[in-house]
């Protein structure tokens, strides 16, 4: 079965770090570019980083940019977010997805999802 | 950064009808467009990538069209199932932009 788990979520304070994790299951892993998309609270759809397959390609919303950090281990089928620096404007439910290609830059759609892990940021 | 508008933010249908959402982009995107269906407490499910192309496994009533600047999603006969949020997805260029969705309910 195709399937991508998100962990690591949870309580954190403003100022303070967490890191996301999201294995991938069902799927040849390396072939494949990946993104973080989170959605705040009864809001909409937020895209957050994305990663190529081979690490080669990286960007970020101008949201996160400077504090959060995208990174994979391709021999552990795992992708994660460092998140440092963490706003109260931060907490939402954070969705691991699989891109239909293998660049960043290949302009395809996400076509695999994960369920989420929500990350609260509050003192 | 490119802005979608997806219009309207909610609508109320009935079983039956052909249901029409629009996503429009600030600047042109081409095709590079995509559809995702989110019920609640679900993840989104992708519908229609390339503006028109359907994701294997997606029902047949659904279809998407448009290039450039304005796109629209049809539903061409609501099931009890179709009700749910709806949102688009420019990929043309970064930072990747969703619109602020379009929530189907029952009439």
């Amino acid at each position: 079965e195709v399937q991508l788990v998100e962990s690591g979520g949870g309580l954190v304070q403003p100022g303070r770090s967490l890191r996301l994790s999201c294995v991938a299951s069902g799927f040849t892993f390396d072939d494949y570019a990946m993104h973080w998309v989170r959605q705040a609270p009864g809001k909409g759809l937020e895209w957050v980083s994305g990663i190529s397959r081979n690490s080669g390609s990286i960007g970020y919303a101008d949201s996160v940019q400077g504090r959060f950090t995208i990174s994979r281990d391709n021999a552990q089928r795992s992708l994660y977010l460092q998140m440092n620096s963490l706003r109260a404007e931060d907490m939402a439910l954070y969705y691991c997805a699989k891109d239909m290609g293998q660049w960043v830059t290949d302009r395809d759609a996400f076509d695999i999802w994960g369920q989420g892990t929500m990350v609260t940021v509050s003192s | 950064d490119i802005q979608l508008t997806q219009s309207p933010s909610f609508l109320s249908a009935s079983v039956g009808d052909r249901v029409t959402i629009t996503c429009r982009a600030s600047q042109g995107i081409s095709s590079y467009l995509a559809w995702y269906q989110q019920k609640p407490g679900k993840a989104p499910k992708l519908l229609i990538y390339a503006a028109s192309t359907l994701q294997s496994g997606v029902p047949s009533r659904f279809s998407g069209s448009g290039s450039g600047t304005e796109f629209t999603l049809t539903i061409s006969s609501l099931q009890p199932e179709d009700f749910a949020t709806y949102s688009c997805q420019q990929l043309n260029s970064y930072p990747l932009t969703f619109g602020g969705g379009t929530k189907v309910e029952i009439k």
